[in-house]
């Protein structure tokens, strides 16, 4: 079946601007997860949802950073006045529930600020 | 945030070699999954781990969940240049359920 889809696949923004990220999670799947990858490093966790619903927003950097899900599928993740420390690489992943560890990512989106 | 450690950062190897890399941490874990990640892509899960001592294959590749709940072990038999990539640890700490800790990463180069 599809897995995780994420869009845009890459994005180049002006220091700024206000950017929002996709990601489609698997059909079905009720967890949800934000990750964020600069070059060269590991995976820094951003924020979880279960179902609409985001139990934990712990790792969002600042307040500029914000998500939502809608019908327990689409979740955006937007980030305001966008600054050139948020180039990364932000990954979704999900999971059939939060209690099942196996979390499948998307392909991730490549943001650029300049 | 907080990262396992991850070891080797990276090696070389011909190709028919074998591959083994590990990763710790301080603390006890639950589970320890292994993903790989290649250019541009994310990161693909090659084996999930749920019990201390737990040894599970998938093809060429072996992990291990070591026996302190505190490090796992990939293996990679005889590798093939389609093994290049970053390899990443990750796992869920006592107490945590979702939220996953990853490793550094290993990046591995296989010379032909």
């Amino acid at each position: 079946g599809a897995g995780v889809s994420q869009s845009p696949s890459n994005k180049v923004t002006e220091k700024g601007k206000d950017v929002e990220l996709r990601c489609d999670p698997i059909s079905g799947h009720t967890a949800l997860y934000w990750y964020r990858q600069s070059l060269g490093q590991g995976l820094e966790f951003l924020i979880y949802f279960q179902g609409n619903s985001a139990p934990d927003k712990s790792g969002l950097p600042s307040d500029r950073f914000s998500a939502e899900r809608t019908g327990g599928s689409v979740s955006t993740l937007t980030i305001q006045r966008t600054q050139q420390e948020d180039s990364a690489v932000y990954l979704c992943a999900s999971s059939l529930r939060d209690t099942l560890y196996e979390q499948y990512f998307g392909p991730g989106t490549r943001l650029t600020v300049t | 945030g907080q990262q396992l450690n991850q070891s080797p950062q990276s090696m070389f190897i011909q190709e028919g070699e074998d591959v083994s890399m590990n990763c710790t941490s301080s603390s006890i874990f639950n589970t320890w999954l292994w993903y790989k990640q290649d250019p541009g892509e994310g990161p693909v899960l090659l084996i999930a781990l749920y019990k201390a001592g737990e040894l599970t294959s998938n093809g060429r590749l072996t992990a291990q969940f070591g026996i302190t709940r505190k490090d796992s072990f990939l293996n990679i038999s005889a590798s093939i240049p389609s093994d290049v990539g970053i390899y990443f640890c990750a796992g869920t700490p006592r107490g945590g359920t979702y939220k996953y800790i990853f490793g550094t990463g290993t990046r591995l180069k296989v010379l032909a």
